[in-house]
């Protein structure tokens, strides 16, 4: 099975500068998707970025962006000119067609960002 | 993005009693919706996989009697969390998507948070 690892449980960064979310994950599946979600206060899951394995460029979405390193398992989300509207859980989690169209998330991620 | 609508928000019901939660796609057909579990300060935790028109598909450990999941139309599923008890309180979210198109993204409602007493 899958499983999907956010090492760190939290994160604090300074308004307007960038911090680096980590997520590693196991598969033995080459065609796959990976997504970061975020969840704020309000609890409502968030898209933020997807990123397909196929892909050998990052994906990029305004201030976030991702260091997808296949060989590695590697899928990390840098958040840059950090907002305080940034502040959430952070969800890293991975799908693959075949498996049941399932998404599998990592144990999440909370960012903290100070004024 | 496609929108996902789910009620009530939050209810609270008496210990024994059953409570419906409401999953609607608005703007989307959802062939397949799922259902999650999130205990405070943690992740999301899969219940189960409902097709349209088919028996809901439970991850081990679920019980299957206890949370009933009906999916009768490509746009409603329903959670029915059966007497329930306190240690049933907790965050209800789901999700949707139409595997018809291709998407990978799945959409989520707002959740539900349910306090039994």
């Amino acid at each position: 099975a899958q499983t999907v690892t956010q090492s760190q449980p939290e994160m604090s960064v300074q308004e307007a500068e960038t911090v680096t979310l980590s997520c590693t994950y196991d598969t033995s599946e080459s065609d796959y998707y990976l997504f970061w979600y975020k969840q704020p206060p309000s609890r409502q899951m968030i898209l933020v970025i997807r990123q397909e394995a196929y892909k050998q460029q990052n994906a990029t979405e305004n201030r976030f962006s991702v260091n997808f390193q296949k060989a590695a398992k590697s899928f990390s989300l840098k958040i840059s000119d950090s907002q305080l509207g940034d502040a959430a859980m952070y969800f890293c989690a991975y799908y693959q067609k075949a498996a049941g169209n399932k998404l599998t998330f990592g144990g999440g991620t909370r960012v903290l960002v100070k004024p | 993005g496609a929108v996902v609508s789910q009620h009530p928000s939050w209810v609270i019901c008496k210990s024994g009693t059953s409570v419906k939660i409401e999953c609607r796609s608005l703007d989307f057909q959802a062939t397949t919706m799922f259902w999650y579990r999130q205990f405070p300060k943690q992740s999301l935790m899969l219940m189960a996989t409902s097709n349209e028109g088919s028996k809901a598909t439970y991850e081990q450990g679920v019980e299957k009697d206890k949370f009933l999941i009906n999916h009768a139309s490509l746009t409603l599923s329903t959670l029915t969390v059966t007497s329930a008890h306190p240690e049933d309180s907790s965050f209800y979210i789901c999700s949707a998507r139409d595997l018809r198109t291709g998407r990978t993204e799945a959409f989520f409602g707002q959740g539900t948070r349910l306090t039994v007493v």
